[in-house]
Formats: C-alpha cells, structure tokens, sequence
C-alpha cells in the first residue's frame, strides 16, 4: 500500500511566520502535489513536483513556495503566513507514467494562522 | 480546459435509500475520470476510476459509476446508504497523454444518511 504522511495533522501560526509543511511517501512515485481545500472550493492545486528539484505552478501559487531535495520528501512552504492562509492542505502523489495515474493522498495538516 | 460540476454541493438520503451523486466534465477530448471519498478529519481515498475500458466501473464499498459520453457525465450511485457512507465525495478529471497526472477536482458533494 502507498503510504503518504504529512508531518503535523493541526497547526497553529502566528502572521508573518514562516510555515513548512512536509510530505513523505515510501513508493517511490515520481510525482508529488501539494493542495489546498477550503469548503465549498474543493481542492486547488498550488504546486506540483515531476522530479526532484523540479516544480511547476498549479493554479494558486501566490503566497507560496515548494522544494523538493529528494524523491520522497516535498515541502510547502508559506514564507510570510497570513489569515487568508487557513485552510486544510493536502499532499498527494502519483507514479509518473503513463499520464492518467491515480494520486495517492495524506491525512491532511489542518493550518490555523492568527 | 478542462472541468468538472458536481450537482448538489449537499445530498441526504435514508439509510437503505439509493445514493445518486452527479458529475459532469468538460473536455475535448476523452477523459479519466475518479471519484474520491473523503471522510471527516480524514485525506481523500479512491472510489473508483474510468480510464477508457468498461464504461461502468465498479468500486468499493458498494460504489459504481457509469460513464456517458454523450451526456458528459459521470454519476456515482449505490443502491442502499449506509451511516458509514456519510462523507464528502469528489470527483476529478484529467487527460491521457496530459502529463504529470495532474487532476482537476470538483467542489465535493456532502453525502448525509439519517437513520
């Protein structure tokens, strides 16, 4: 079974703090993808990653940044928390080939920013 | 570009009743389509998926799906609720040959099941 684990389940942050989210996956799939999910929006993606060291925008990056160092680890990064930042974000990864494949997904980290 | 609508961003049934969840998508070409489960507290599980085979799609749980081309359309439907099916499900679209896998979600529907 693919098993995706996200470092914090809830966080709490302060504006203006610096935030990292991690996500770690044990099957060595090539792809990684970091969203977000506030209600009645349903998951937007922020970024994506093909390959270590590569990343391509999704479709709400602003605010945010990725890194991605070795296969199995991505991070999302909020360099500057803000209140409009809350929200629960949701790591997800899939094999990368063929196109079409299944994305596997964490637990989620549920982020308050004050 | 590509897109999906799901109907209903709330559905309740009785338990015992059919559950019947609509997804639509938009596309030019021919579509994968998925349908997540997400219950509370919890990340988003596989339902079940179309990539081009059988048209109706069986999943877990009970779950299945029929793929009509000529209606754009994808509804998720099981023919008795259990209070255990209560969850928020998602549908998702993305592209043969569109790489990365990336996947486009609808908004969710809320499944409620009253006793």
């Amino acid at each position: 079974d693919v098993k995706v684990t996200q470092s914090s389940r809830y966080l709490v942050k302060r504006t203006g703090e610096k935030v990292f989210l991690e996500c770690v996956q044990d099957m060595d799939h090539e792809n990684m993808f970091w969203y977000r999910q506030d209600p009645g929006l349903g998951l937007r993606l922020i970024y994506f990653s093909y390959d270590v060291k590569m990343k391509e925008k999704g479709d709400i990056p602003e605010g945010y940044s990725v890194s991605r160092e070795k296969k199995e680890r991505f991070s999302l990064i909020l360099e500057s928390a803000s209140t409009n930042q809350t929200s629960m974000y949701l790591c997800a990864t899939a094999p990368g080939t063929p196109s079409g494949q299944t994305q596997y997904f964490g637990p989620g980290t549920r982020l308050l920013v004050l | 570009a590509q897109s999906v609508t799901q109907l209903g961003s709330h559905v309740s049934v009785s338990e015992g009743a059919l559950v019947l969840l609509r997804c639509n998508y938009s596309s030019s070409v021919p579509p994968y389509l998925f349908w997540y489960v997400q219950y509370p507290n919890q990340g988003l599980q596989l339902l079940l998926k179309y990539t081009s085979a059988a048209t109706l799609v069986k999943g877990i749980n009970g779950f299945e799906a029929e793929f009509k081309k000529s209606e754009t359309s994808f509804h998720l439907t099981k023919p008795s609720a259990h209070m255990r099916d209560a969850a928020e499900y998602f549908c998702a679209v993305t592209f043969p040959g569109s790489g990365y896998s990336t996947l486009t979600f609808g908004k969710g529907t809320m499944l409620l099941v009253s006793p």
